[in-house]
């Protein structure tokens, strides 16, 4: 069972141009959302983070906005770039007790073209 | 660099084997996490251990075991190696146990286990 659905798969973006990618939960238990960004070789790297108590979260050139209600939070790219070209993963955690752990989306491969 | 070291990087092994991953956990840092990452599967978690205690357990199978020991390293025990168990296998840490509370998880770069 997925819980954290993601979308698009892949994601072809011109320089300069917004890139977005969505992602969907179904756990309403999750409270804690990060994004990763991995390249090739590399393990996840974190990116950027938001709670449930906030909508919006800027970063740079990185924003996620959060819909609490439609269970639903996506990662801006502003002003995407050729060196952002790399696999995004969304998650979701929630912890219980003392343990917590992260469930992540399927992955977007992004590249962005000169 | 995230500061979480993993060895060795590649490993190459034939089916029925054990191996024995590393993982030596940011400066400071109590909880470790184990993930698998497969073409088909993404990035599933294995197990959590915080300061040397099982904290919470994903879909890990009976032939894998973990451990973290006092100095807070931690291994990840893989044996009757199957062609099926071939991924990349990243180990996370973090300061606390409750990620978004003041703590965020930090990967390291990964080993490769092929099993041929």
């Amino acid at each position: 069972q997925q819980q954290v659905k993601q979308s698009p798969q892949s994601l072809i973006v011109q320089k300069g141009g917004i890139s977005i990618i969505n992602c969907a939960y179904e756990n309403t238990a999750f409270d804690y959302f990060p994004w990763y960004q991995q390249f090739p070789g590399k393990g996840p790297a974190l990116l950027i983070a938001i709670r449930p108590d906030v909508s919006e979260k800027k970063e740079g050139r990185f924003t996620i906005s959060f819909n609490k209600s439609a269970k639903q939070f996506s990662l801006h790219i502003m002003d995407s770039q050729p060196g952002d070209s790399a696999t995004y993963f969304c998650a979701a955690s929630t912890s219980s007790g003392t343990a917590s752990k992260l469930t992540f989306g399927t992955g977007t491969r992004l590249q962005v073209t000169l | 660099d995230s500061g979480v070291t993993q060895t060795p990087k590649h490993l190459i092994t034939a089916t029925g084997q054990r191996v024995t991953l590393r993982c030596s956990p940011r400066s400071g840092d109590l909880s470790v996490y184990w993930y698998q990452q497969s073409l088909d599967q993404g990035l599933q978690f294995l197990i959590q251990y915080y300061n040397g205690e099982e904290r919470a357990k994903g879909n890990i199978l009976e032939r894998f075991s973990a451990q973290q020991f006092p100095d807070l390293h931690s291994e990840l025990n893989l044996s009757s190696l199957e062609l099926g168990d071939s991924a990349l296998y990243f180990c996370a840490s973090s300061v606390g146990s409750l990620l978004g509370r003041k703590t965020e998880a930090f990967f390291g770069q990964g080993t490769r286990l092929t099993v041929v």
